[in-house]
């Protein structure tokens, strides 16, 4: 069965630091894999996706992450962290039907001034 | 603003009790997902609907059950609740018949079972 683990439930960032959040995926057929984000009192939102186009993925808000299948990794990243950035961030998988999406427990993103 | 609209936002009730969270989905999407939120078990899939037909099954318990009506609007109805079942019910709705497709989450459905 397909799992995703995140590698931190807090990270925490200066604001212009260099973001990045750990994801590693454990499936058993290739797997579309997304990053989706939380902010406070709202719901999940689409971040970006790896549907096996390219192992570079570019997001929103200046977001990517690279898919590295030796590695079973899916780690998101941001050059320069700002303020607005800090949300909780989920890491998820599909199954080898593509029919249900498991997501990680997600990491809570803190940034400093 | 996703377009996804859950209510009631807020809830508590009883252990014991039975309730009902309603979601009406984007215009246009006919995919519907339940999600539970909660600090232990983090963000679980319940179930899908597509079109008003069941599509996939998660870890939902048999004291809860869902449908999809003719305007494409869902209900997730919870019974004899207990005090485990408080968290956060998410409701996300997207066009495909997989979560291949982005899905569009509403606000969610806080529920406190006391």
């Amino acid at each position: 069965a397909q799992s995703v683990t995140q590698l931190g439930s807090h990270v925490s960032v200066s604001e212009g630091a260099l973001v990045l959040l750990r994801c590693n995926y454990s499936s058993s057929v290739p797997p579309y894999l997304f990053w989706y984000v939380q902010y406070p009192n709202q719901g999940l939102q689409l971040l970006l996706k790896y549907t096996s186009a390219a192992t570079l993925v570019k997001g929103i808000n200046g977001f990517e992450a690279e898919f590295k299948k030796s590695e079973t990794s899916f780690h998101l990243t941001k050059p320069s962290a700002h303020m607005s950035d800090a949300a909780e961030y989920f890491c998820a998988v599909t199954d080898s039907g593509y029919s249900t999406l498991t997501f990680g427990k997600g990491t809570m993103l803190l940034v400093s001034p | 603003d996703s377009g996804v609209t859950q209510t009631p936002k807020h809830l508590i009730t009883a252990t014991g009790q039975r309730v009902t969270l309603r979601c009406s989905p984007r215009s246009g999407d006919l995919s519907v997902y339940w999600y539970q939120q909660s600090l232990d078990q983090g963000l679980q899939f319940l179930i899908q609907y597509y079109n008003g037909e069941e599509r996939a099954k998660g870890n939902i318990l048999e004291r809860f059950s869902a449908q999809q009506f003719p305007d494409l609007h869902s209900e997730l109805n919870l019974s004899s609740l207990e005090l485990g079942d408080s968290a956060l019910y998410f409701c996300a709705s997207s066009k495909s018949t997989t979560p291949v497709a982005e899905l569009f989450f509403g606000e969610g459905s806080r529920l406190t079972v006391l």
